[in-house]
C-alpha cells in the first residue's frame, strides 16, 4: 500500500500556480519526500526530493513543515506541457519505491 | 539522461509461452528494479536488485523471476506469460551517494499477452 495521500486530479489554466499536497502520517524519520512526474508512454521523471523545510529547484518548490507529515509541491506558472501524473512518495535512500495513484494535473489554455 | 535502455520496447505473446524482457545501464549504477504499471494504477514493483546475484522481491512477484549476471543487466523472465500479465514494464536503476536519492526510469516495454 502507498504510504501517501494524495488528490486524484487537479485542473489548472496556463500561467497560474498550482499546490498539491500530500499526506503522508506514518513518515519514517528516515524517510525523505519525493516527487514523481509522468507523461502517459514514458516512465516517471525525478522532480524534487526534501527532508524538511523548504527546497527548491529550476522546475518546482517544496514545502514541508516541522511535523513532516505532509508536504507541498508547487509548481510556478504551468504551461499545456505540465500536464502529467505526479507522485508523492516517501523513501529511503537504497529502497524501491512505493507508488500511488498520482495526482492528474490537467492545464488548460 | 540516465543510459537505460529496455528490449523489447514491444511484444506481443500467447498465453502459455516463455518472455524475457531486459534493461540494460552504462550508469554503473548499483540498484536495479523492475515495476509494472497498469491503467488506473501507479507503479508495483515486481523484483528489484542490490548487486550482481543479489535479488530481492517486490509487491507482485508471482509469475515472475530475474537474473543479474552484470552489474548492467537486469533480465525479467515470464516463464509462462497469462493474460493478467499484460501490461507496460519499466526498468529503474539507482545509486545512493551525496544529493538527491533518485532511481531513473527507462522507457519501458508494452507486453501483451493473448
Amino acid at each position: 500500500l502507498a504510504k501517501t495521500t494524495q488528490p486524484i486530479s487537479m485542473d489548472s489554466y496556463e500561467g497560474q500556480e498550482v499546490n498539491i499536497t500530500c499526506s503522508h502520517n506514518n513518515i519514517a524519520t528516515n524517510d525523505y519526500i519525493t516527487w514523481y512526474q509522468q507523461f502517459p508512454s514514458q516512465g516517471p521523471r525525478f522532480i524534487i526530493q526534501g527532508y524538511k523545510t523548504k527546497v527548491t529547484n529550476e522546475v518546482a518548490s517544496l514545502f514541508i513543515p516541522a511535523d513532516r507529515k505532509s508536504s507541498t509541491l508547487s509548481l510556478p506558472r504551468v504551461s499545456l506541457s505540465d500536464t502529467a501524473v505526479y507522485y508523492c512518495l516517501v523513501n529511503q535512500a537504497g529502497t524501491a519505491l512505493i507508488f500511488g495513484k498520482g495526482t492528474t494535473l490537467s492545464v488548460s489554455s | 539522461d540516465a543510459g537505460i535502455t529496455q528490449s523489447p520496447r514491444h511484444k506481443v505473446t500467447e498465453t502459455g509461452t516463455p518472455v524475457t524482457l531486459r534493461c540494460h545501464q552504462t550508469e554503473n549504477h548499483r540498484y536495479m528494479y523492475w515495476y509494472r504499471q497498469d491503467p488506473g494504477h501507479g507503479l508495483r514493483l515486481i523484483h528489484y536488485s542490490y548487486g550482481v546475484k543479489d535479488t530481492d522481491k517486490g509487491e507482485v512477484s508471482d509469475g515472475y523471476s530475474v537474473s543479474r549476471s552484470k552489474t548492467e543487466d537486469f533480465l525479467l523472465t515470464l516463464e509462462s506469460a497469462t493474460s493478467s500479465q499484460t501490461s507496460v514494464y519499466f526498468c529503474a536503476i539507482s545509486e545512493i551517494g551525496e544529493g538527491p536519492y533518485e532511481q531513473y526510469f527507462g522507457p519501458g516495454t508494452r507486453l501483451t499477452v493473448t
